[in-house]
């Protein structure tokens, strides 16, 4: 049971638009923790995809795009594309795990 | 550039203790506000922190596996060595290190490729 809630899969078609949820408390996203997301390709390590919440690394397509609001964090991929499959996670901070990092459970993007 | 690369045993029985060794280049370990976490990912599982080592030797570890830990740097060697004790099955896991550093947010902004460890007698 992960400290943040994504969920298990989403799915869209190539050009589309998809959001991917990660939902926390008020011991985490809540309290001002920013949110990071990773994507990660099969059988590869995980890939900074957006940082601080809404911050691109270089290199990384503006297609991607993320945002934290309350407890809440979503990922944005517009202009949906077949190598966008892959497994995406957030990550932040919990104050009540003494500021140990925590992850969500993972999203399975399919690109139909 | 900056790379960061796993090493240690594929295969442990259980009880024994594994040593983990993460040698990175491109960046040095005693940067102020460069950090160096382990994290691992069972088979078909989420990502899972484990531990991290700060420039000033700042240790911390997961709560959970705390008791199981130990995290230690070699500067002069650009490497930073995860101990875990008692190890178990459910320990088989791809570990990884990674960097983080404020720059980049407090996120992991390199990666090493992991590390397959399977635990089984």
């Amino acid at each position: 049971q992960s400290v943040l809630t994504q969920p298990p899969s989403v799915s869209g078609a190539p050009g589309q638009r998809v959001t991917i949820s990660c939902t926390g408390s008020s011991s985490n996203i809540g309290a001002n923790y920013d949110v990071h997301w990773y994507q990660q390709l099969p059988g590869t390590a995980p890939k900074l995809l957006i940082y601080a919440n809404s911050n691109r690394p270089s290199g990384v397509p503006d297609r991607f795009s993320g945002s934290k609001s309350g407890t809440s964090a979503s990922l944005a991929i517009t202009g949906l594309q077949a190598e966008d499959e892959a497994d995406y996670y957030c990550q932040s901070y919990d104050s009540s795990l003494s500021g140990s990092v925590v992850f969500g459970g993972g999203t399975k993007l399919t690109v139909l | 550039q900056v790379t960061l690369r796993e090493s240690g045993p594929a295969l442990v029985k259980p009880t024994q203790t594994l040593t983990l060794t993460c040698t990175f280049s491109g960046f040095s370990l005693s940067t102020s506000g460069m950090c160096v976490s382990w994290i691992r990912q069972p088979p078909g599982k989420a990502l899972e922190w484990l531990a991290r080592i700060d420039w000033d030797d700042d240790k911390y570890y997961s709560t959970s596996l705390k008791t199981r830990l130990t995290i230690s740097k070699d500067t002069s060697k650009n490497q930073v060595v995860l101990t875990m004790t008692n190890m178990d099955p459910v320990d088989t896991a791809t570990y990884f290190c990674a960097r983080k550093y404020y720059a980049s947010g407090e996120s992991f902004d390199y990666w090493g490729q992991g590390t397959l460890v399977t635990v089984s007698s």
